[in-house]
């Protein structure tokens, strides 16, 4: 079956170390992305890749970094410098980077910050 | 920019009762609308889409029209269940942008 995964599924980190998610997608498609949803709020960008070894950065990249060395990868890293990193994390691919594609999401990755 | 304001929730209904989620949105030229709908737990699901002006996106019994002149994307369904209960966003990508806008969901909670 096509799709996206995302581990693990639950994550618990304690203050001033960097966790890096995992996305991984079969569905051939060129561009990804990250978003964060927090309680009561939309998902907001953190970053997205249109193509393999380019990607930008969203509205709230501040304390994450990425890299999109294969085109089924896209690994979020949520750094120490990030100032309120618990969040449920949410990877999405398209067929491409066109306003009319649908993007499909993985199930998503509970951080903890202890 | 572009938004997109949805209505607040919760809303709770009884099974077999008629939907409607209220979605406008701001955005400069013909964005795409989108609804997703998210069960507990789980990542976001496509429920229907729209690309232009009185397009009408429906899927599992739900419907929405792209209403250019109200710039609204309102979610509607006749008669829903308790399997129904879950969050709903509206979302949009306008024609300049490569990521989604999303409303703020709105929890639905449908009773036996």
């Amino acid at each position: 079956d096509g799709g996206i995964t995302q581990s693990p599924k639950y994550l618990f980190r304690k203050e001033g170390q960097n966790v890096t998610l995992s996305c991984e997608q079969n569905l051939n498609h060129d561009a990804m992305y990250w978003y964060r949803q927090d309680p009561g709020q939309g998902l907001r960008l953190i970053y997205y890749s249109q193509i393999v070894n380019d990607f930008q950065k969203g509205d709230i990249a501040e304390g994450y970094s990425v890299s999109r060395e294969k085109k089924e990868s896209f690994p979020l890293t949520v750094t120490s410098a990030q100032k309120n990193p618990t969040a449920f994390y949410l990877c999405a691919s398209s067929i491409s980077a066109g306003f009319t594609d649908t993007q499909y999401f993985g199930p998503g990755t509970r951080l903890t910050v202890l | 920019g572009n938004s997109v304001t949805q209505m607040e929730g919760p809303v709770t209904l009884s099974e077999e009762a008629f939907l409607t989620i209220n979605c406008t949105y701001t955005a400069t030229g013909y964005p795409s609308l989108f609804w997703y709908v998210q069960y507990p737990g789980e990542g976001l699901q496509l429920l229907l889409k729209a690309t232009k002006a009185d397009d009408k996106g429906s899927n599992k019994g739900f419907e929405a029209t792209y209403r250019k002149e109200t710039t609204s994307f309102h979610l509607e369904k006749g008669s829903v269940q308790v399997s129904d209960s879950a969050v709903y966003f509206c979302a949009l990508s306008g024609t300049n942008d490569y990521k989604l806008s999303f409303g703020a969901g709105t929890t639905v909670t449908v009773r036996a």
